[in-house]
């Protein structure tokens, strides 16, 4: 059973630097399928972040490809995100998914971590 | 403001069918048969219920059933369970010259 979990601070500073990692059991990332980051403030709808192939390729959402970048560490089975410059409005719920076609066809997620950006 | 258009609120009886739709334009729904939808359970992660416009995934009931006309993607749910009240999201590709992926959003179901 594939598996994915989330970790990293919960708490981050404005104009700072938000940092995820997800681990990934059950499935090599080396084997192949995209790996993603989606995000859902408080309350709101989903937001795709961006995405990985297993081989580095990246994919990022146009509002945000420019404080967003996220990457694969194939020897630990896990993959990143580091989002830049972060504000208020960064806020949110991030979610990990492992991702069949670049294309928001996630079929098995992460539970969530809520990141607050507060000072 | 979603890229994509969704009712906010939906709701049916037990064993009633409803249909939600996702409106969007000849840039992403309209062009791409890579609309999925998923649902949302309070404080869980999104499950994948529909991708490629129509196909299920392997455990997904097939009461819930996908399509598209034009610009408008429409998720089906029928015979309505107590257990599918939930939030209910659709995507699209919109990758045209970058890749893009845009969301409605979001549609709450409720099973009266």
């Amino acid at each position: 059973q594939v598996q994915l979990q989330e970790s990293g601070p919960g708490l981050v500073k404005p104009s700072e630097t938000l940092s995820l990692t997800c681990a990934v059991s059950g499935y090599s990332i080396s084997s192949g399928y995209y790996w993603g980051w989606i995000r859902q403030p408080p309350g709101k709808g989903l937001e795709w972040i961006g995405s990985i192939y297993h081989s580095g390729s990246t994919y990022y959402n146009p509002s945000l490809k420019s404080r967003v970048t996220i990457s694969v560490d194939t020897s630990k089975n896990q993959f990143s995100l580091k989002l830049s410059s972060v504000t208020a409005a960064d806020t949110a719920v991030y979610y990990c998914a492992r991702d069949l076609t670049a294309a928001m066809v996630n079929d098995y997620w992460g539970q969530g971590t809520l990141v607050t950006v507060s000072s | 403001q979603s890229a994509l258009t969704q009712p906010a609120s939906v709701s049916g009886s037990p064993g009633q069918s409803i249909t939600i739709s996702c409106t969007g334009t000849s840039s992403d729904v309209g062009s791409y048969n890579l609309v999925s939808w998923y649902q949302q359970h309070p404080g869980k992660a999104p499950k994948l219920m529909i991708y490629e416009g129509s196909k299920r995934p392997s455990g997904v009931s097939n009461r819930f059933s996908g399509s598209k006309s034009g610009n408008t993607a429409s998720l089906t749910i029928s015979g309505l369970q107590a257990e599918d009240e939930a939030d209910y999201y659709c995507c699209s590709y919109a990758g045209s010259s970058t890749p893009d992926v845009v969301f409605g959003g979001g549609t709450k179901l409720t099973v009266l």
